[in-house]
């Protein structure tokens, strides 16, 4: 069975920096890209980042873009999110997603994790 | 950004009845539209991708169609677990982005 579990999330302050996790077991991800996508309470999906099977090429959304980093270790099967200058608007649930090919570009998103919370508060 | 709008954001049908539901883009996005549904305490999943292709192990009353714009996900004869909120998402151009959602109850 394939699983994407998640860690990372919290409580934090506004301005500070959190990084998530994602752990990948029952196959291996070098062969898909790879996403972050998110959902704050009440709201809808919003998609965050993507990244390509092999890291080259990442792509993020415009609320996040210059504050967020993707990144990806194939040999340890694994997908980050760094998080910097957080803010209130950034509290959501954050979903790992596996794509279904290896560019995350006209991708699908066919496997998705349970979430980790983030919480930015003072 | 690419603007998907979802139609209807809720609608109440009775089992067995057809649910339609249209995904419209502020530009075109070729074939390149999903669909997902989400339930409460549930991670989404992957319904139909690239507008029409059939996902395994999903049934087969659900079906979609439509290319460039306008999109349509249909279930042909709603079962009680469908119940749920239902996501066209486009992957065509930077950012990646969603409809607002469909939420389908049961009257």
């Amino acid at each position: 069975e394939v699983q994407l579990v998640e860690s990372g999330g919290g409580l934090v302050q506004p301005g500070r920096s959190l990084r998530l996790s994602c752990a990948v077991s029952g196959l291996t991800i070098d062969d898909y890209a790879m996403h972050w996508v998110r959902q704050a309470p009440g709201k809808g999906l919003e998609w965050v980042s993507g990244i390509s099977r092999n890291g080259v090429s990442t792509g993020y959304g415009d609320s996040v873009k210059g504050r967020f980093t993707i990144s990806r270790d194939n040999a340890k099967n694994s997908l980050s999110l760094e998080m910097n200058s957080l803010r209130a608007d950034d509290t959501a649930l954050y979903y790992c997603v596996k794509g279904l090919t290896g560019s995350y570009y006209f991708d699908a998103f066919d496997i998705w994790g349970q979430g980790t919370m983030v919480t930015v508060s003072s | 950004e690419i603007v998907l709008t979802q139609s209807p954001d809720f609608q109440s049908v009775a089992p067995k009845e057809r649910v339609t539901i249209t995904c419209r883009a502020s530009q075109s996005v070729h074939s390149s539209l999903h669909w997902y549904q989400h339930k409460p305490h549930q991670s989404p999943k992957l319904l139909i991708k690239f507008a029409s292709q059939s996902v395994s192990g999903v049934p087969s009353r659900f079906s979609g169609s439509g290319s460039g714009t306008d999109f349509t996900l249909t279930i042909s004869s709603l079962e009680a677990e469908d119940a749920a909120t239902y996501y066209c998402h486009q992957s065509s151009d930077l950012p990646f982005t969603f409809g607002q959602g469909t939420k389908v109850e049961f009257k």
